[in-house]
């Protein structure tokens, strides 16, 4: 148990368009899932936190206009990247937390973008 | 800031037990110690976390020192597969508490 699946895995798109990524989760409910960012051999970042029915929470630095987060089920969360730059190519990572007595997070393998 | 401090690398051999040490010096009374690993081009992979106690699963085991300012991931029996970079985590619970990841440390499986 415990999958959280993420589509596209890899994505090209060329430079001003908008790109979706979304993250579920297959065998629970989420009503919190984490949306991270991971540059080459870096660590993960997290960009923000979304729960479902209410508005995103947005790390420091991360644009939220331009990171659109909708969390519109239990198990269902999408990031939309608008206007994309070569500088947001990136490794896409969401994480989906099941509701128990200690809060797990389980990620999603991950979506590859690349933006040319 | 991570709160957690690893060594940057290290390696066993095949077959041989895999010691990863954490030093989480300024832990909180109700903040939990997670671990998770990432191999190489996928998401992370929550492996085991513990309060106090030491935990064990078909993973791995996690051992908690007394004063809990340290503690060491063991795989048993390392194997190639296992070649990662392990994050330890110390987190508080709540619906919207969060993992910060600091570099890990990264572990190699030789053969």
């Amino acid at each position: 148990g415990a999958v959280v699946s993420q589509h596209p895995s890899w994505v090209i798109c060329k430079s001003g368009t908008s790109v979706k990524i979304e993250c579920r989760s297959l065998d629970f409910q989420a009503t919190t899932m984490f949306w991270y960012r991971q540059f080459p051999k870096q660590s993960l970042m997290l960009m923000a936190t979304s729960n479902e029915g209410s508005k995103a929470t947005y790390e420091q630095g991360v644009e939220k206009d331009k990171f659109l987060i909708n969390h519109a089920s239990l198990t269902l969360s999408t990031l939309t990247v608008t206007s994309a730059h070569p500088e947001d190519s990136s490794f896409y990572i969401c994480s989906a937390q099941r509701q128990g007595a200690v809060y797990e997070q389980y990620f999603g393998p991950g979506t590859r973008l690349t933006v040319t | 800031d991570a709160k957690t401090t690893q060594p940057p690398s290290m390696d066993c051999a095949e077959g041989r037990a895999a010691n990863l040490p954490c030093n989480h010096s300024t832990i909180s009374g109700n903040e939990y110690v997670y671990w998770y690993r990432q191999i190489h081009s996928q998401g992370p992979q929550y492996i085991i976390h513990g309060l106090k106690n030491n935990e064990t699963n078909e993973m791995a085991s996690l051992i908690i020192t007394e004063d809990r300012k340290s503690s060491t991931l063991i795989l048993p029996h390392a194997t190639l597969r296992d070649t990662a970079v392990y994050y330890c985590i110390v987190r508080l619970t709540g619906a919207n508490s969060k993992l910060t990841f600091g570099k890990g440390i990264t572990l190699s499986v030789r053969p």
